[in-house]
């Protein structure tokens, strides 16, 4: 079956220009979840969704990224007026239900750099 | 708060000998933990778990609360083993339930012939 797909696989863009990344979830996986993995922070959670619902938005770096879910499946993530220390791979990750038990299944990421 | 500490940035070792990755965490409660692969050119995915106490790929890994880690574990590494290992547990949400994973900074393993 089809795992997570996330689109674009790389974008390039100028500092100060908006960007959207979009992710796909296994069908039927009720979470999803946001990661930025970068050389100097690792992977660095950024937000989840349950359903279309996102609980907390405390992870968010800063009020230029926001997110959302339709559907209770595709999500995009939104960074606006982009800077240089935004440049990251960006992973989406599904699981079947929110709980931490739950094993999540991730997508190839976003490989995002900004200019 | 959560972290979990991964001392080893690179780890070399040559085929056939045993491999132990340490992953230290600090957590409230009953944690929850996971390790994650990534190999080259692959997407990150699961390796175990520990409330499932499997072996995966001849990798077990222990929970020892009193020492608050969860290493993992090979007696015979293989070079398919090189690959970035990540430990992982899950972030406590405000609503009680978890949120997204914590990682460690990740384990770049390396398997000479």
């Amino acid at each position: 079956g089809a795992g997570v797909s996330q689109s674009p696989s790389n974008k390039v863009t100028e500092k100060g220009k908006d960007v959207e990344l979009r992710c796909d979830p296994i069908s039927g996986h009720t979470a999803l979840y946001w990661y930025r993995q970068s050389l100097g922070q690792g992977l660095e959670f950024l937000i989840y969704f349950q359903g279309n619902s996102a609980p907390d938005k405390s992870g968010l770096p800063s009020d230029r990224f926001s997110a959302e879910r339709t559907g209770g499946s595709v999500s995009t993530l939104t960074i606006q007026r982009t800077q240089q220390e935004d440049s990251a791979v960006y992973l989406c990750a599904s699981s079947l239900e929110w709980r931490g038990a739950y094993e999540q299944y991730f997508g190839p990421g976003t490989r995002l750099t900004v200019t | 708060a959560q972290r979990v500490t991964q001392p080893e940035k690179l780890l070399s070792v040559f085929k056939g000998a045993p491999v132990e990755l340490k992953c230290n965490y600090s957590y409230s409660g009953s944690p929850e933990l996971f390790w994650y692969v990534q190999y080259s050119r692959q997407r990150l995915q699961l390796l175990l778990r520990h409330i499932s106490r499997e072996s995966i790929k001849g990798f077990t890994a222990d929970l020892n609360k009193g020492e608050t880690s969860f290493h993992l574990k090979k007696p015979f590494a293989q070079e398919e083993d090189s690959a970035m290992y990540y430990c992982a547990l899950p972030e406590k949400g405000s609503g009680g339930g978890a949120d997204g994973l914590t990682f460690g900074k990740g384990t770049h393993l390396i398997i000479q012939p």
